[in-house]
C-alpha cells in the first residue's frame, strides 16, 4: 500500500513550457485534491475532485487544469508555465464524502520555473 | 480574506519545554479542527484533530485546546523534543459535503537539544 504517490519529485521548466504533474492513490479514496505550498502562505487549494468524474476550482486555479483520469489518478497540468508557479505541489486524497475528514498527502513535487 | 489565522509564524523552544501554537477562525460553521505536521521534504500528515463538542483532546504529548466562544484553538506540545521540529498547520472545515478545509499559514517549530 503506497498511499499517495506523485511524479516527478522535482522539475525545472522554462517560462512557457508545459508539463503535467501526476498523482495516484491506492486507497480507493473518492476525493482528491491539488494544493500548492509557498513560504508563509500555507496550503492553497488549486483544484479538487469530490468524486470520479467531477472537478471543481479551488482558491488559486488560474494557470492550471486538472483531469480525474479514473478513481486512482488525478493530474495537474500547467499549459504555459510562469515563474509565479514556482512552488511545491501536493496531491491529497480523502476516503469518501461524508464525515471522513482526514486528508492523506503525497510527498510533493518541487517545481522551479525559470 | 484569511479565515484561519495562525501564530506564531516561527517558534524556537528548548528540549523539554512546552510549544504552543495558536489559531483563530472566523466562520462559526466550522465544526472540525485538525492539526497537520510536516517534516522537511515530506507532505503534511494528520497529527491530531478536535470537534467543537469538547474543549480539549490529548494524544500523548500533544493536546488541542478549543475555545468555541472565542473562536480559537491551540496546539500544545509538552516535553518538546528535537524530533518534533517541523512545520505545523492548523485547519478548519465543515464536515460532510465536499470537505474543503481552510489552512492556517503554518508555524515552523525548532526544538533545540
Amino acid at each position: 500500500n503506497a498511499g499517495v504517490t506523485q511524479t516527478p519529485k522535482f522539475q525545472v521548466l522554462k517560462t512557457g513550457q508545459s508539463m503535467t504533474l501526476q498523482c495516484a492513490q491506492d486507497m480507493n479514496h473518492n476525493s482528491m485534491y491539488w494544493y500548492r505550498q509557498d513560504p508563509g502562505m500555507g496550503l492553497r487549494l488549486i483544484y479538487y475532485s469530490a468524486s470520479e468524474g467531477t472537478t471543481d476550482k479551488g482558491e488559486v486555479p488560474n494557470g492550471y487544469n486538472v483531469s480525474r483520469l479514473n478513481k486512482r489518478e488525478f493530474s495537474l497540468r500547467l499549459e504555459s508555465a510562469a515563474p509565479s508557479q514556482t512552488s511545491v505541489y501536493f496531491c491529497a486524497s480523502r476516503p469518501y464524502q461524508g464525515f471522513a475528514e482526514t486528508q492523506y498527502f503525497g510527498p510533493g513535487t518541487r517545481l522551479l520555473v525559470l | 480574506q484569511q479565515q484561519v489565522k495562525q501564530s506564531p509564524q516561527s517558534l524556537i523552544v528548548q528540549k523539554g519545554g512546552i510549544s504552543i501554537i495558536n489559531c483563530a477562525y472566523e466562520n462559526t460553521a466550522f465544526d472540525y479542527f485538525p492539526w497537520y505536521q510536516q517534516f522537511p521534504g515530506k507532505g503534511p500528515a494528520l497529527l491530531i484533530a478536535i470537534r467543537p463538542d469538547v474543549s480539549e483532546k490529548k494524544e500523548g504529548r500533544f493536546t488541542i485546546s478549543f475555545n468555541k466562544s472565542a473562536k480559537q484553538f491551540s496546539l500544545h506540545i509538552m516535553d518538546s523534543q528535537p524530533g518534533d521540529s517541523a512545520t505545523y498547520f492548523c485547519a478548519a472545515s465543515i464536515r460532510g459535503g465536499s470537505y474543503i478545509p481552510t489552512f492556517g499559514r503554518g508555524t515552523s517549530l525548532i526544538v533545540h537539544p
